[in-house]
């Protein structure tokens, strides 16, 4: 596609539930990224892709949180045991490279609202 | 945990004026970058400058960034209303760290 699109745009859950989110990358990027962010704040990195594996999953803020990429193309982030504080912009970003000079291209995100 | 911290956090001017957003980071960069988010949603991809540059235009946009002292900054020239945005640096490693922001207000 012409961008990065993420699915759903909202989705509201109650506290406990399972959530997946989808980010469908720019064809032939092979890098992938997924950042949250939370009202007032800049975006906060969890995780990002090369190809099928996770390079760096660092930022996932405990175990609840997983993704995965199992052809290199489509991502889905899922979040066990939602929370209140999970609540925030999911944003998904994709580059042909790692450290693509020319930047990274973000999709709308996806705005999580756990009552 | 967010590496860098925008100043100021919020900026109001009239069209026409030009704008100044500074930004700080701590570690060493490969290049830092600027984007702007509309609405708390997508952020767009402004402008890149390498660790090895001082200084980068792109239309209205001036950006310069200082290594020995870990800061960038960006300047938008005669700004429109169409600005009003938030503006995040992000100093790039191996992914993007993004500051806090500063959100412009540009009143016709």
């Amino acid at each position: 596609g012409a961008g990065v699109s993420q699915t759903p745009s909202n989705k509201v859950t109650e506290k406990g539930k399972y959530v997946e989110l989808r980010c469908d990358p720019i064809s032939g990027h092979t890098a992938l990224y997924w950042y949250r962010q939370s009202l007032g704040q800049g975006p906060e990195f969890l995780i990002y892709f090369q190809g099928t594996g996770a390079a760096d999953d660092s930022g996932l803020p405990n175990d609840r949180f997983f993704a995965v990429r199992p052809e290199g193309s489509v991502s889905t982030l899922k979040i066990q045991r939602t929370e209140r504080g999970d609540s925030a912009v999911y944003l998904c970003a994709s580059s042909l490279t790692l450290g693509d000079p020319y930047g990274y291209t973000f999709g709308s995100g996806t705005r999580l609202t756990v009552v | 945990s967010q590496q860098g911290e925008e100043d100021p956090q919020a900026l109001s001017i009239q069209e026409g004026e030009n704008a100044t957003m500074n930004c700080s980071y701590k570690t060493s960069i490969n290049n830092l970058q600027w984007y702007r988010q509309n609405s708390g949603r997508g952020l767009v991809h402004l402008i890149l400058i390498r660790s090895n540059e001082r200084e980068k235009h792109s239309g209205r946009l001036r950006v310069t960034l200082d290594t020995s002292k870990k800061s960038s900054s960006l300047l938008i020239t005669a700004s429109r209303a169409a600005d009003t945005a938030s503006y995040f640096c992000a100093s790039v490693y191996s992914t993007l760290t993004f500051g806090k922001g500063t959100m412009l207000l540009v009143s016709p």
